[in-house]
């Protein structure tokens, strides 16, 4: 498996434009993880998916972030309008919930690198 | 809530030596795995190690090993035999077995020297 894709690597984007950021999980997997790394804030997670349904989005910092997994093998992160503090390395996460007592370990993209400026 | 605390920011050794990185989490769940990723400056988040809390056995895989203490709620990481390949960011993460949700502490540096 290719693991993992996140799409672009890199953005540079002005204040107030809309950002979308891509990912594609492992096949297979059921969960979906959208992180945010700073280094005042280091790694926060933002929403999880199961299934493709919204599980937790209590870490979404405003309004002016939305995420979005239309089907099993795709998801977006949308900033609209995005503003300097923004700027941050966004990573995507899936995994495999196994039944019982036992939990796959979640799998990284390489992260999209945002500068907002 | 559950925390995750990493008392190192910064930590360095030299090759070939043995390291131990610190990590004390907090929780109310008895159901939960707790994990050691690696972040190479290349910024791609790898597994390193995973401990399942109904384990008493401390986890291994190859030079990195875990000293699990749950009734202190303390999870280290050493490194044997270091290399300068080890050198990353090192992060602690707690995972809850009831929600599949990672909390990660605020990452440990480590500089492996030659």
């Amino acid at each position: 498996d290719a693991g993992v894709i996140q799409s672009p690597r890199h953005e540079v984007t002005e204040m107030g434009q809309e950002v979308t950021l891509r990912c594609k999980p492992i096949s297979g997997h059921d969960y979906l993880f959208w992180y945010r790394q700073t280094m005042m804030r280091g790694l926060e997670l933002l929403i999880y998916f199961n299934n493709n349904v919204p599980i937790d989005d209590s870490g979404m910092p405003e309004d002016r972030f939305s995420a979005k997994m239309p089907n099993a093998s795709f998801s977006t992160l949308k900033i609209q309008p995005s503003e300097p503090r923004d700027s941050a390395v966004y990573f995507c996460a899936s995994s495999k919930w196994l039944a019982g007592v036992r939990q796959d370990e979640q799998y990284f993209g390489p992260g999209t690198r945002l500068t907002v400026t | 809530a559950q925390t995750v605390t990493q008392s190192q920011p910064e930590m360095s050794v030299q090759e070939a030596e043995t390291v131990t990185l610190s990590c004390t989490y907090d929780t109310s769940e008895s159901n939960y795995y707790l994990f050691w990723y690696k972040q190479p400056p290349s910024r791609q988040m790898i597994l390193v190690i995973r401990q399942e809390a109904y384990k008493q056995q401390n986890a291994t895989e190859n030079r990195f090993s875990v000293n699990f203490q749950k009734a202190a709620k303390s999870f280290s990481l050493k490194i044997s035999d270091s290399q300068l390949g080890d050198t990353a960011m090192y992060f602690c993460a707690f995972g809850s077995g009831n929600t599949g949700k990672l909390i990660f502490g605020q990452g440990t540096t480590l500089q492996v020297k030659p």
